[in-house]
């Protein structure tokens, strides 16, 4: 099935440092969601963009809906232990009624303390 | 406040055996079901996806079925399992209209031996 290129595919970074991930597609999407995953546990969602060129935070996270609808980016500011994760963008499309995802490959945040 | 609750949380199964993974939503009506796979270590691929009552769409050839007996319950079946049918299954829910984003359960993890 069709899926976004996210990257970076891991990171490893000290606490208190910046990240930023993001995702492209060849796809115009209405809606961009970034999700992040605990192990173990279904991805809860963090920020959800519906317009070209939205900016939106949501704390120390902030999200961007890329003009183009191809892409979006997540940056998470002053990292801390429990942003320890896998974070998944998702690029919605609505087809026959039915709202689908296409998720990225996930980005696997990892912080040194 | 609407809840999904899946079960069972973890399963192992022998291969050739059948599966039975359940999904009820509450709170709602008449949501949107979804039934997601993610294989170890990638992002999540859409399996099944239900906009009604015995109203089901397959997203990709695979040994697995999906049904809506009711309204808030989506059950993934096999019939006989395959080793490659192995890996975290989630449900995931949405309300009905324009904008609303989907909500994932915990998750289930099986694995096939």
């Amino acid at each position: 099935g069709q899926q976004l290129n996210q990257s970076p595919q891991s990171m490893f970074i000290q606490e208190g440092e910046d990240v930023s991930m993001n995702c492209t597609s060849s796809s115009i999407f209405n809606t961009w969601l970034w999700y992040k995953q605990d192990p173990g546990e279904g991805p809860v969602l963090l920020i959800a963009l519906y317009k070209a060129g939205e900016l939106t935070s949501n704390g120390r996270l902030t999200a961007q809906f890329g003009i183009t609808r191809k892409d979006s980016f997540l940056n998470i500011s002053a990292s801390i232990p429990s942003d320890v994760g896998i974070y998944f963008c998702a690029g919605r499309k609505d087809i026959q009624g039915a709202q689908k995802l296409v998720f990225g490959q996930g980005t696997r945040l990892t912080i040194n303390p | 406040s609407q809840t999904i609750h899946q079960w069972p949380a973890t399963l192992v199964q022998p291969v050739g055996s059948p599966l039975s993974l359940e999904c009820t939503v509450e709170g709602t009506s008449n949501p949107n079901l979804y039934w997601y796979r993610q294989a170890a270590g990638r992002g999540l691929q859409l399996l099944f996806y239900s906009v009604g009552i015995g109203q089901i769409s397959s997203e990709v050839p695979q040994n697995l079925s999906a049904s809506r007996p009711q309204d808030r319950q989506f059950i993934l079946s096999s019939k006989k399992l395959l080793l490659s049918d192995s890996g975290f299954y989630l449900c995931a829910w949405r309300r009905r209209g324009a904008g609303n984003t989907i909500y994932f359960g915990e998750g289930s993890w099986l694995t096939v031996v």
